[in-house]
């Protein structure tokens, strides 16, 4: 089944350490996106990338990093210089080609992330 | 720019009555125009999207919207509701093909009485 899977689905971590969050999609498609939601905030655009080894800031990308080695993988590392990390966070890909789709996003099962 | 409002973060419908969401947008071209629904820790699911064909879209689980563009809205309706409709619903504005970026709602949590 063609899918996004991310990994952990809970994860727990200590004040001042980085983490990684795993996104990844067998859809082929070339357009992948990292959000976080916060209650009554919507989702709101971390990174995105557009094709392998490139990636643009969001509107909140200050704490974060990623990167795209591969088509299929996404990983966003929230940084200890993100001030308010603990959140639930979305991964989604889509893939933007002429006569083939309309911009849809579709989106992983999120990873709930708890600062501690 | 493009920006999206979803009046009522809470609407609460008892089951069998008709389920209105309202969302408004923003856009200086053409829109594209998604719902999605999340249901408790979970990711995003498409309910339906406006591209621009037909101005009534038909979705997934009984749910459409019509595209009023003298309105700027994209209401989400379902003309009975259903125990299981309970979740938030995220209305969604993309530019367009080749653009990549979305902008959403705040979100409305639909309470479906029994």
């Amino acid at each position: 089944d063609g899918g996004i899977t991310q990994s952990p689905k809970y994860l727990f971590r200590k004040e001042g350490q980085n983490v990684t969050l795993s996104c990844e999609q067998n859809l082929n498609h070339d357009a992948m996106y990292w959000y976080r939601q916060d209650p009554g905030q919507g989702l709101r655009l971390i990174y995105y990338s557009q094709i392998v080894n490139d990636f643009q800031k969001g509107d909140i990308a200050e704490g974060y990093s990623v990167s795209r080695e591969k088509k299929e993988s996404f990983p966003l590392t929230v940084t200890s210089a993100q001030k308010n990390p603990t959140a639930f966070y979305l991964c989604a890909s889509s893939t933007p080609n002429p006569g083939v789709s309309t911009d849809t996003q579709y989106f992983g099962p999120g990873t709930r992330l708890t600062v501690l | 720019a493009q920006s999206v409002t979803q009046l009522g973060s809470h609407v609460s419908v008892s089951e069998g009555a008709l389920v209105l969401l309202r969302c408004n947008y923003s856009s200086s071209v053409p829109p594209y125009l998604f719902w999605y629904v999340q249901y408790p820790n979970q990711g995003l699911q498409l309910l339906l999207k406006y591209t621009s064909a037909a101005t009534l879209v038909k979705g997934i689980n009984g749910f459409e919207a019509e595209f009023k563009k003298s309105e700027t809205s994209f209401h989400l309706t379902k003309p009975s509701a259903h125990m299981s409709d309970a979740a938030e619903y995220f209305c969604a504005v993309s530019r367009g093909s080749g653009t990549y970026k979305y902008i959403f709602g705040t979100g409305t949590r639909l309470k479906v009485l029994a």
